[in-house]
């Protein structure tokens, strides 16, 4: 396995405002992802995160929304951008380390007032 | 389309109990199937995986699973249950390094 980390754990943030979540990793990785996990729910894939190549994402997600930044092999950030209340969740960073075996970071859990 | 479905939403177990949790999914080649937990305030952690071949896989912490292709079932076990294993419990399939998770099912543990 691998050791994940993402900054910040937790964040109240007000809506309207943007917040980083930066995704630390301590091996070099290939594919990087971003879930969100809303309040009583599962994890839904936002985007994978390629280093080299723009993010890919998934159906009901956009870039302006929530923009990836991937400039190396060992870190990723996910902006939420002009939050809104429904953007209150948990969200996690994943590594693949190789037979298409992901690996969780701790997860950030956003409340938006 | 991959799907899965985890038909429990909540279980009650004693502890020292056995514990079962089942995993429904649908995928159109061999799936590779996970199970993780998560604990509260945590991440998720990876207890056990199938690719291929036995068909029973073990995993961290005592638990293990059971691929069983003709029921598209991957039900995850454990003979006895300790309240550290109160926690969200989540079927995944795997595919094209993508996963789909089912809902999850919450363990509470009784003593």
């Amino acid at each position: 396995s691998a050791v994940i980390s993402q900054k910040p754990s937790r964040d109240i943030c007000q809506r309207g405002t943007s917040l980083t979540i930066q995704c630390q990793v301590d091996s070099q990785v290939t594919m990087m992802f971003w879930y969100r996990q809303q309040p009583g729910q599962s994890l839904t894939l936002i985007a994978t995160a390629n280093q080299g190549s723009e993010a890919t994402y998934e159906s009901g997600f956009v870039i302006d929304k929530f923009p990836i930044s991937r400039p190396n092999l060992t870190f990723s950030t996910l902006t939420v951008s002009n939050m809104s209340p429904e953007d209150s969740s948990i969200y996690l960073c994943s590594v693949d380390l190789g037979a298409d075996t992901q690996y969780f970071g701790p997860g950030t859990r956003l409340t938006v007032l | 389309a991959q799907s899965v479905t985890q038909p429990d939403i909540h279980i009650t177990v004693s502890e020292g109990a056995s514990l079962e949790l089942r995993c429904n999914y649908s995928y159109g080649a061999t799936p590779y199937l996970f199970w993780y937990v998560q604990s509260p305030g945590q991440g998720l952690q990876l207890l056990l995986k199938y690719f291929s071949g036995d068909t029973l896989v073990q995993g961290i912490k005592g638990f293990e699973a059971e691929f069983k292709r003709s029921q598209s079932s991957f039900n995850l076990r454990k003979p006895s249950v300790h309240w550290s294993d109160a926690a969200e419990y989540f079927c995944a399939v795997g595919g094209d390094y993508k996963l789909s998770f089912g809902a999850g099912t919450t363990v509470t543990v009784r003593a």
